[in-house]
């Protein structure tokens, strides 16, 4: 059972645009949720963090939207740059320990 | 900011012979330390949770015999790969957490390939 889904495996932007990725999750436990970028052979960095009690969070040109009732979250990178390609996981933690769940990654391609 | 060191970052190996992996907390004291595997195109999948002095816990599905895990201190831990086969063969990454209201800081993986 995924209880973390990234629903597309890649996509491909133009540099200076907006990226967005998204993520879905199943378990309302869950209250800590976090973005990872990994380049190949690579372990992840992370890169942004939301706590379920706010709706927003924003770093530079990263911001993560909450969206609590549809169980829904997304990583918005504006403008999108060539080094922003990488594949970025979502995560989520919740309840009683600090398990991280992963979903299976997007593709993120910034075309120059 | 806080670093997490993991070794080695590739290895070859043969079916049947053993592979240890160290994971290195090296600017603050791991309490509790993770170790993930990733197969190509999957997520990260958790393995086991290890805290300092007391033996690891496996997630359902992963082989405990197979998968040694020793957390001997609060800046290593340790993951043994017994008698390692072909399907063993993937990415590795550790993570350290240095309490429990803290992200956790990665590795930077090992890619184990078994011939």
């Amino acid at each position: 059972d995924q209880q973390v889904k990234q629903n597309s495996p890649s996509l491909s932007v133009q540099e200076g645009r907006i990226s967005i990725l998204n993520c879905d999750y199943t378990n309302s436990m869950f209250d800590y949720f976090l973005w990872y970028k990994k380049y190949p052979a690579e372990g992840p960095t992370f890169l942004i963090s939301i706590s379920s009690i706010k709706d927003k969070n924003e770093d530079g040109r990263f911001t993560v939207f909450l969206n609590k009732s549809a169980k829904h979250l997304s990583l918005h990178i504006v403008p999108s740059q060539p080094g922003d390609s990488a594949v970025y996981f979502c995560a989520a933690a919740g309840g009683a320990t600090n398990k991280l769940i992963f979903g299976t990654g997007t593709l993120l391609a910034v075309q120059p | 900011g806080a670093v997490v060191s993991q070794h080695p970052s590739w290895v070859i190996c043969k079916s049947g012979t053993s592979v240890k992996i160290e994971c290195r907390s090296l600017d603050f004291q791991a309490t509790t330390m993770f170790w993930y595997r990733q197969f190509p195109k999957q997520s990260l999948m958790l393995m086991a949770t290890s805290n300092e002095g007391s033996k690891a816990t496996y997630e359902q599905g992963v082989e405990k015999d197979k998968f040694l895990i020793n957390h001997a201190s609060l800046t290593l831990s340790t993951l043994t790969v017994t008698s390692a086969h072909p399907e063993d063969s993937s990415f590795y990454i550790c993570s350290a957490i240095r309490d429990t209201n803290e992200k956790l800081f990665f590795g930077s993986g090992t890619q184990l390939s078994v011939l």
